[in-house]
């Protein structure tokens, strides 16, 4: 059974970074890109970017190029993704999506607050 | 970017209506290789999202055939014929053809 594994609820100050990780089971991590979306109340959903565990190689909206980061850690079969600079905007659900957009994580609620 | 515009926002129904909800792209959707790649979405409250229609028309494992998806080029619709009370949450659209890949707004069900 494919299972996507998102990290817990964060709260974190303005200014700083955060980094979300996703556990993927159940299928060959390396064979399939991993995406990540946003969902906010704002703007609804919106697709980051993805990244290719084979190769690591990644492509990114241009809306969030300088806003994340995307890695994976392909002996633990987990993406990551960080987030940087945050504002009271980046403040949404994070998800981690497989490559068909077919199996999601349970979303990480990220909350920037002072 | 390819703007994905979904009709209604709010859709009241009746147990056992048929819904059908629209959702229009600024772009034909339909790739260099021939596929279109438009998907259906059923997110519950509290849930992630969950693949219902894949490339227009098939069914992801486990949907049941009360689902359906058709359209081509810019305008696909998803009906659900005898709603029910599980069927109800928030339905999206999702075009995987152009980058950056992009969403409807969102339908939600809702009993009348």
């Amino acid at each position: 059974e494919v299972q996507l594994q998102q990290s817990g609820p964060e709260l974190v100050k303005p200014g700083a970074s955060v980094k979300i990780s996703c556990k993927a089971s159940g299928y060959s991590f390396t064979g399939y890109y991993m995406h990540w979306v946003k969902q906010s109340h704002v703007k609804s959903l919106e697709w980051i970017g993805r990244i290719n565990p084979y190769n690591g190689a990644t492509s990114y909206n241009q809306n969030f190029k300088d806003k994340a980061s995307l890695t994976v850690d392909k002996s633990s079969s987990t993406a990551y993704m960080e987030l940087h600079s945050l504002t009271s905007e980046d403040s949404a659900v994070y998800y981690c999506v497989r490559y068909d957009f077919d199996y999601w994580g349970q979303g990480t609620t990220l909350t920037v607050s002072s | 970017d390819a703007v994905m515009t979904q009709t209604p926002l709010s859709l009241p129904v009746s147990l056992g209506d048929q819904a059908s909800i629209s959702c229009r792209s600024s772009q034909s959707l339909e790739n260099s290789n021939g596929n279109t790649y438009l998907n259906w979405y059923l997110q519950k409250p509290g849930q992630s999202p969950q693949l219902l229609i894949y490339r227009v028309s098939n069914r992801f494992s486990g949907v049941l055939d009360r689902f359906s998806g058709s359209g081509s080029g810019t305008d696909f619709t998803l009906k659900i014929s005898r709603v029910e009370a599980e069927d109800l949450g928030v339905y999206f659209c999702l075009q995987v053809t152009h980058v950056p890949y992009t969403f409807g707004g969102g339908t939600k069900l809702e009993i009348k």
